[in-house]
């Protein structure tokens, strides 16, 4: 069983193309999250969702559109790709249970913009 | 506004060598702290964590003590192998509640030589 499942694995486009990643998660958690990380190994969180509505917007530029239909799904929408958009991509969901708050992480998403 | 501060890397070892990866944070409150591992081409995986001063994270022969005196999470492993070279990144939870999100340290790449 996967527990954060995302689609694509990996996406290879041209400059100024709209693409969009997917993520789910069968975990039953309330909270998702979408983390980047860049080339040099560096992740920063991009956004997070609760219960499908946005609760995290890390100053991440308006191109990029997360989409939360329920909370399962947390999808994320990317306009006008630019050079700097190539990273990889990682969705994560939150629990809460157990006494400790933890994230788990989907298996990535690299994406390549020529 | 609370950070994550991780040894720089490359490390390289021999196998059977004793490890330590150190990890040290800045947060106001009382943040959990987390050890996640990421094997070449693979995503994010959690490998231990620790909500509370004083407690010890350990999985896999991996250990880390929240050591709130000395704001450290230092990860160790009294024997390495081969098959745990990856990158390691130390984490902490920002702050709890909805709002929260996981700030990382910029990883350390471990690689362990037979």
């Amino acid at each position: 069983d996967t527990a954060v499942s995302q689609t694509p694995k990996y996406l290879v486009t041209q400059m100024g193309n709209d693409k969009s990643i997917k993520c789910e998660q069968n975990l039953g958690h309330d909270t998702m999250y979408w983390y980047k990380q860049d080339s040099k190994k560096f992740l920063k969180i991009m956004f997070s969702y609760n219960n499908k509505e946005l609760i995290i917007n890390e100053t991440v530029p308006n191109r990029f559109s997360p989409k939360s239909p329920d909370k399962a799904h947390l999808n994320l929408h990317i306009n006008s790709l630019e050079l700097g958009d190539s990273a990889v991509y990682f969705c994560a969901s939150r629990t809460m249970t157990g006494g400790a708050d933890t994230q788990y992480f989907g298996p990535g998403t690299r994406l390549t913009v020529l | 506004g609370n950070s994550v501060t991780q040894m720089e890397g490359p490390v390289t070892l021999s196998e059977e060598a004793f490890l330590t990866i150190n990890c040290t944070y800045t947060a106001t409150g009382y943040p959990s702290l987390f050890w996640y591992v990421q094997y070449p081409g693979e995503g994010l995986q959690l490998l231990l964590k620790a909500t509370k001063a004083d407690d010890k994270g350990s999985n896999k022969g991996f250990e880390a003590t929240y050591r709130k005196e000395t704001t450290s999470f230092h990860l160790e492993k009294g024997s390495v192998q081969v098959s745990d070279s990856a990158v390691y990144f130390c984490a902490l939870s920002d702050q709890g509640g909805a709002t929260n999100k996981l700030i990382f340290g910029t990883g350390t790449l471990l690689a362990v030589q037979p």
